[in-house]
């Protein structure tokens, strides 16, 4: 059973243009989410994170959304740079983290 | 920063053989670390968490007398692969947060890539 689904597994996108990645979630018990990015070969690296008490927190290019009643969330990065191609990780959870199971991202030139 | 480092980052060892993975938060005391474990294009899937001085508590289907987890201080935890067979073969990953709170951010090693011949 996934709690934590990411249904694109891939997206591509521009340089200079919004990504948005997409997150839903069906534990209403989740209470904090937060998003990572994954390089090949290497461990994940936080990004940003939101409590269910929110529903936006922005970190320079970096936006994640938040909405309770859809039980989802959405990592938006503008303007989307080649070094953010990478795999994206959603995950949620309290004292333990459920992971989904990643969007690649590819940002052409 | 918070930096988290993994050894090795790479290991092959025949069937039957033990394999030790080490976990350290360098800058920081690790209240509670994680054990990981990602197959190709899966999750990374949550084996344990373990905090510092008790029993791990294992995630459901996980063998804990196969993947023993010692963390034996607040920089340290270690991750046993014992009597490593093919299957056991994956990318292991540990993260180490300051403290239980649910609202602590997890920060993660490079890896552990193993290969069981």
């Amino acid at each position: 059973d996934q709690q934590v689904k990411q249904n694109s597994p891939s997206l591509s996108v521009q340089e200079g243009r919004i990504s948005i990645l997409n997150c839903d979630y069906t534990n209403s018990m989740f209470d904090y989410f937060l998003w990572y990015k994954k390089y090949p070969a290497e461990g994940p690296t936080f990004l940003i994170s939101i409590s269910s008490i929110k529903d936006k927190n922005e970190d320079g290019r970096f936006t994640v959304f938040l909405n309770k009643s859809a039980k989802h969330l959405s990592l938006h990065i503008v303007p989307s740079q080649p070094g953010d191609s990478a795999v994206y990780f959603c995950a949620a959870g309290g004292n333990k983290l459920t992971f989904g199971t990643g969007t690649q991202l590819k940002v052409e030139l | 920063g918070a930096v988290v480092s993994q050894h090795p980052s790479r290991v092959i060892c025949k069937s039957g053989t033990s394999v030790k993975i080490e976990c350290r938060s360098l800058d920081f005391q690790a209240t509670t670390m994680f054990w990981y474990r990602q197959f190709p294009k899966k999750s990374l899937m949550l084996m344990a968490t373990s905090n510092e001085g008790s029993k791990a508590t294992y995630e459901q289907g996980v063998e804990k007398d196969k993947f023993l987890i010692n963390h034996a201080s607040l920089t340290l935890s270690t991750l046993t692969v014992t009597s490593a067979h093919p299957e056991d073969s994956s990318f292991y990953i540990c993260s180490a947060a300051r403290t239980s709170g649910i609202s602590e951010t997890q920060y993660f090693g490079p890896g552990t890539r193993l290969l069981v011949l």
